[in-house]
């Protein structure tokens, strides 16, 4: 079946230092990616949506400049989150719609815990 | 607008009981509708869907939900519960006939916890 690759699975870094999240489409082309953040007990939260080849969608309230996100390749979306500070922590998953006989299913990488001390 | 509820934060049921996580949707038209499952710092499992055809869909790991149209809800079952059934559910609904490139609009979530 089609699998989403999200890397690390946790990183620590301090606090205004930058840290990089990579999704990749293991087995099938990802156009488009979905990028969520999961606050503790709560559900997850779409932030963006990056399609290859143009600009991010970014929802409400979400800071472009502080969550960048790149889709360089259809296999490959990073999101860059950007002078990180504790707020930030939290758990970030991405999430790839399937294609042709799967279109109707999403796929989902294992997370990212980004602790910023 | 699209959205989904999950009634309850937290589902208790002794091990070999039937389980019932609850789920209901708002979409305009008809909907696609998923189950998911996470365990602690993981990403997201997929369960079970709802695309159309028979209204009680049967998925991985002895899951079942049943579609009901009239009241909106799409409950996730399973007739005897196991300890490792333990984790997290999260109800999704997208409407049908959009592409996939269309997000899913998720639930709060449920905690399921199996008591041995």
């Amino acid at each position: 079946g089609a699998v989403v690759s999200q890397h690390p699975s946790r990183v620590i870094c301090k606090s205004g230092t930058s840290v990089k999240i990579e999704c990749r489409s293991l087995d099938f082309q990802a156009t488009t990616m979905f990028w969520y953040r999961q606050f503790p007990k709560q559900s997850l939260m779409l932030m963006a949506t990056s399609n290859e080849g143009s600009k991010a969608t970014y929802e409400q309230g979400v800071e472009k400049d502080k969550f960048l996100i790149n889709h360089a390749s259809l296999t490959l979306s990073t999101l860059t989150v950007t002078s990180a500070h504790p707020e930030d922590s939290s758990f970030y998953i991405c999430s790839a719609p399937g294609t042709g006989l799967i279109s109707t299913e999403a796929f989902f990488g294992q997370g990212t815990r980004l602790t910023v001390v | 607008a699209q959205s989904v509820a999950q009634p309850e934060d937290q589902v208790n049921v002794a091990e070999g009981n039937p389980l019932t996580v609850k789920c209901t949707y708002s979409v305009s038209g008809n909907p696609y509708l998923f189950w998911y499952v996470q365990y602690p710092n993981r990403g997201l499992q997929f369960l079970l869907k709802y695309i159309t055809g028979d209204n009680l869909v049967k998925g991985s790991y002895g899951f079942e939900a049943e579609f009901n149209k009239s009241q909106t809800s799409f409950h996730l079952k399973k007739p005897s519960a196991l300890v490792s059934d333990s984790a997290l559910y999260f109800c999704a609904v997208r409407a049908a006939f959009t592409s996939g490139n269309t997000p899913l609009v998720f639930g709060k979530g449920t905690r399921l916890s199996v008591i041995a």
